[in-house]
């Protein structure tokens, strides 16, 4: 399978507790996104990075949410101290940097934080 | 107020309807237009994009934009139980899928055999 592929499928954790999540983008693929998305809510932004430089964060990215993308592969989400308003599912999606290329989906983190 | 608006629904008609969403914007920096398909649980995929005013056919799927009242639309033929799913329209600006996409909330739709 040649497609986003995101790890793990679903985590349920205790608040207070620090989650990392793992996101491997399209090959040569060089934009790589985070969304979360909440039950009957779309999709809603939370950074993007060009290869490994993070060009953009949203503000509803706040001081407890890190993401990296070291080598300008895969990416890693980390949530730490999370709160019950961190639920939601995390999708990360990837393009291709050129006109008329869209961005690609993974199957998302489904995150339960009781 | 949000940029997007998207009715949630949920919306159900019989199987052959034709099927109407919209969404309406208030960002005139927005100028591509994409409806995303999700299944549950499933993360979205695309179905249409549109740069442009007008409309835009694939199928049984008919993309449709109006830049001057910011309002988009997609229409379904002949619509199959296999339709049923949650769309979501999404917008971005001058850089199509190169950077942020803005989404409405999702309307879910079911197709009745």
């Amino acid at each position: 399978d040649t497609g986003v592929s995101q790890d793990p499928r679903h985590k349920i954790t205790k608040r207070g507790q620090n989650v990392t999540f793992r996101c491997d983008p399209i090959s040569e693929h060089n934009r790589l996104y985070w969304y979360r998305q909440t039950l009957g809510q779309g999709p809603e932004f939370l950074t993007y990075f060009q290869n490994e430089a993070q060009l953009e964060k949203s503000r509803l990215l706040s001081d407890r949410f890190s993401a990296e993308r070291p080598k300008g592969s895969f990416s890693t989400l980390e949530i730490q101290r999370t709160e019950q308003g961190d639920s939601a599912m995390y999708l990360c999606a990837s393009s291709f940097y050129r006109a008329g290329e869209t961005q690609y989906f993974g199957p998302g983190t489904r995150l339960l934080v009781l | 107020q949000k940029e997007v608006e998207q009715d949630p629904g949920p919306l159900s008609v019989p199987e052959g309807a034709i099927v109407s969403l919209n969404c309406t914007y208030s960002n005139s920096a927005f100028q591509y237009f994409m409806w995303y398909r999700q299944y549950s649980r499933k993360g979205p995929e695309l179905l249409m994009y549109t740069y442009s005013s007008g409309n835009k056919e694939d199928g049984r799927f008919t993309a449709q934009v109006d830049k001057s009242s910011k309002y988009i639309s997609l229409f379904i033929r002949d619509s199959q139980p296999s339709d049923s799913a949650t769309y979501l329209c999404a917008m971005s600006g001058s850089n199509f899928g190169n950077e942020k996409l803005t989404f409405g909330t999702g309307t879910r739709l079911t197709i009745i055999p």
